[in-house]
Order: structure tokens, then C-alpha cells, then sequence
């Protein structure tokens, strides 16, 4: 079984200030990790993606995520947040589960910029 | 390309009431996945479709059932609603069976009275 958990269910931070939103991960077998970002009242978009190669990967708007694989993490990170930043962030691991790649997500953070 | 399209957007059903839900995906992709997303709950894993086949389910009640046509478009299925069933429900789309990168809907907006 795999799952995973994000640790924050609210983050706010000032605006241009740095922020780290927490996600850790538990699988039995490899996993491609991603965050997602939803805006109100609109679906997920995608952040970024860890398929494989460099453990370091940026995405869109600023952020990049550090996969550990030893602490079993994918935190992502934003050195200076916006006010448009403001929205909820899932974390989502992909494994092969019962021969079929299955998606799990976190329950969610809530980033809060405040001005 | 147009993106993953859902209808409707926002829906009120009373108790006992059932309801469809459509997804069109991206042109070509051929994997359609359902979420149920509510406060507290985060997104939960409803099924999953691949060629019109079900490749995965959640656990949901068989009360919740799903289709996926020939040209990838998809449908679910709620019958004998439920207040707790209320929830922003998303589809996601992807290319194939690898599920690397899922495309997401704006959802639709179940409300149960």
C-alpha cells in the first residue's frame, strides 16, 4: 500500500518571504512523486514531476521540490512567495500497485500569503 | 489543445435523487481517473478507466458506477444520493496507462439537499 502524508494543513507566510511545504511518502515499491496546485473553484494544475534523474526538480511559478529518497520526502519549496500564490497544494505519489500505476494524494495544504 | 472539459459545472440534487456526471478528456489520451474531493478528505480515488475498461476502483459503495466510451469520453454515476455525498467531483485525464501526468477538469459541484 502506498500513501501519502503532508504534514501542514495550513501554511501562512508573508509575501516574499520563503516557504517549504512538507510531503513524505510511504510505498513499497518506486514512485513518481508530483505536487499539484488548485486555485478556487477550479481543478488541479500541475506543479512539478520526479520521474527519475536529478533528485532536484523545478517546476512552474518559482517552485522546485527536493526528492530524498533515504527520508522518504518531496518538499516543495518557493524562496519568495507572491499573493497569487495563495491557493491549496496536494503532494501525489504514482506506484505500480496489483499491475496498475495508482495515484494516491495528500490531504492537502493550504498556502495563505498574507500582505 | 482544448483541455479536460466537465459537465456540468454545478449540480443540486435532493436525497434519494440519482445524477451523471460527463468528462471529456484531452484529445488522445485514452485514461480517465475520478476524484471525489471534499474538506478534510482531500481527493479520494473513485475509479479509474483505460479503452472503456475499469482498471481500477476506490472504495466507494457500488452506488457510485462509471463508463468510459469508445472515444474516451467518460461518464459516472451516483444513484440514491446522499447529503454525504456533496463534494467537488474531478476527472483527470492521461495519455496512457502510465499515469505520469494526469490533466485535471475544473470538476463539478454536487450539492445534495
Amino acid at each position: 500500500a502506498q500513501s501519502v502524508t503532508q504534514l501542514d494543513s495550513q501554511v501562512p507566510v508573508f509575501e516574499e518571504a520563503p516557504v517549504e511545504l512538507r510531503c513524505n511518502y510511504s510505498s513499497s515499491v518506486s514512485v513518481y512523486l508530483f505536487w499539484y496546485v488548485q486555485y478556487p473553484n477550479q481543478g488541479l494544475q500541475l506543479l512539478l514531476k520526479y520521474l527519475s534523474g536529478s533528485t532536484l526538480v523545478k517546476g512552474i511559478n518559482g517552485f522546485e521540490a527536493e526528492f530524498n529518497k533515504s527520508q522518504t520526502s518531496f518538499h516543495l519549496r518557493k524562496p519568495s512567495v507572491h499573493i497569487s500564490d495563495t491557493a491549496e497544494y496536494f503532494c501525489a505519489v504514482s506506484g505500480r500497485t496489483g499491475g496498475y500505476q495508482k495515484v494516491t494524494f495528500g490531504i492537502g495544504t493550504k498556502l495563505q500569503v498574507i500582505p | 489543445k482544448a483541455g479536460v472539459t466537465q459537465t456540468p459545472r454545478y449540480l443540486i440534487k435532493t436525497r434519494g435523487q440519482q445524477v451523471t456526471l460527463s468528462c471529456s478528456p484531452i484529445s488522445g489520451h485514452r485514461s480517465v481517473s475520478w476524484y471525489q474531493q471534499t474538506p478534510g478528505q482531500g481527493l479520494q480515488f473513485l475509479f479509474e478507466y483505460f479503452s472503456e475498461t475499469q482498471r481500477n476502483k476506490g472504495n466507494f459503495p457500488g452506488r457510485f458506477s462509471g463508463r468510459q466510451f469508445s472515444n474516451s469520453r467518460s461518464e459516472m454515476n451516483v444513484s440514491t444520493l446522499e447529503l454525504g455525498d456533496s463534494a467537488l467531483y474531478l476527472c483527470a485525464s492521461s495519455l496512457d496507462a502510465s499515469n505520469n501526468e494526469q490533466f485535471f477538469g475544473p470538476g463539478t459541484r454536487l450539492t445534495v439537499l
